[in-house]
């Protein structure tokens, strides 16, 4: 069975400052893995995704994202962070190797960043 | 939301009736899904679409239908067995099933009361 974690509920950040949104997951073979953001009462908007080569993805907005095999997590950084950036973000993940075709998304961490 | 539509935005029912929720992708997508999104609980897919006259259910598929009779287009029909209908859906669709990402519409809020 696959699975996917965001341990935190919430993340604060000051504005200018790094940041680091955490997800880790479970498949039972290799993992493809999504980073999506949700503005309030929006649908979801695609940020990066891996699903193989370099562990470090690059996506929209100055967003990246680390991939460790070892830890099996999948975390989500900007170096330098914008009050813009406040929102709720989802981490997903669909095993490679499962014939379900489903992609299994994290509970959420809502990103607050202060000016 | 780039090239998905949902209708309508807000969505109001009375207890015991049926309600469909529009979706339409101009993306040439194969693959078509529907999520329902509760607050704490991140997104549950209700039913997916690869390929027209073609659905599978997803993980909360009981009390709700739906039919892919063209490309474009995936409504779902929330029915009056579903048990607790108000929720914030969301229609997705990507180019086909698998490592390609999801493009998703603006959300329907439906409230039954």
């Amino acid at each position: 069975a696959q699975s996917v974690a965001q341990p935190e509920d919430q993340v604060n950040v000051a504005e200018g400052n790094p940041l680091t949104v955490k997800c880790t997951y479970s498949v039972s073979g290799n993992p493809y893995l999504f980073w999506y953001v949700q503005y309030p009462n929006r649908g979801l908007q695609f940020l990066l995704k891996y699903i193989t080569g370099d562990n470090l993805v690059k996506g929209s907005y100055g967003f990246e994202a680390e991939f460790n095999k070892s830890q099996t997590s999948f975390h989500l950084k900007k170096p330098s962070a914008l009050v813009s950036d406040s929102a709720l973000y989802f981490c997903a993940v669909r095993d490679i190797n499962s014939s379900a075709s489903k992609i299994i998304f994290g509970s959420g961490t809502r990103l607050s960043i202060r000016p | 939301d780039g090239g998905i539509t949902q209708s309508p935005k807000y969505l109001f029912r009375k207890e015991g009736q049926n309600v469909t929720l529009s979706c339409e992708q101009n993306l040439n997508h194969d693959a078509m899904y529907w999520y329902r999104q509760d607050p704490g609980q991140g997104l549950r897919l209700i039913y997916y679409s690869q390929i027209v006259n073609d659905f599978q259910k997803g993980d909360i598929a009981e009390g709700y239908s739906v039919s892919r009779e063209k490309k474009e287009s995936f409504p779902l029909t929330v029915t009056s067995a579903q048990k607790n209908p108000t929720a914030f859906y969301l229609c997705a669709s990507s180019m086909r099933v698998g490592t390609y990402e999801q493009y998703f519409g603006p959300g329907t809020r439906l409230t039954v009361t």
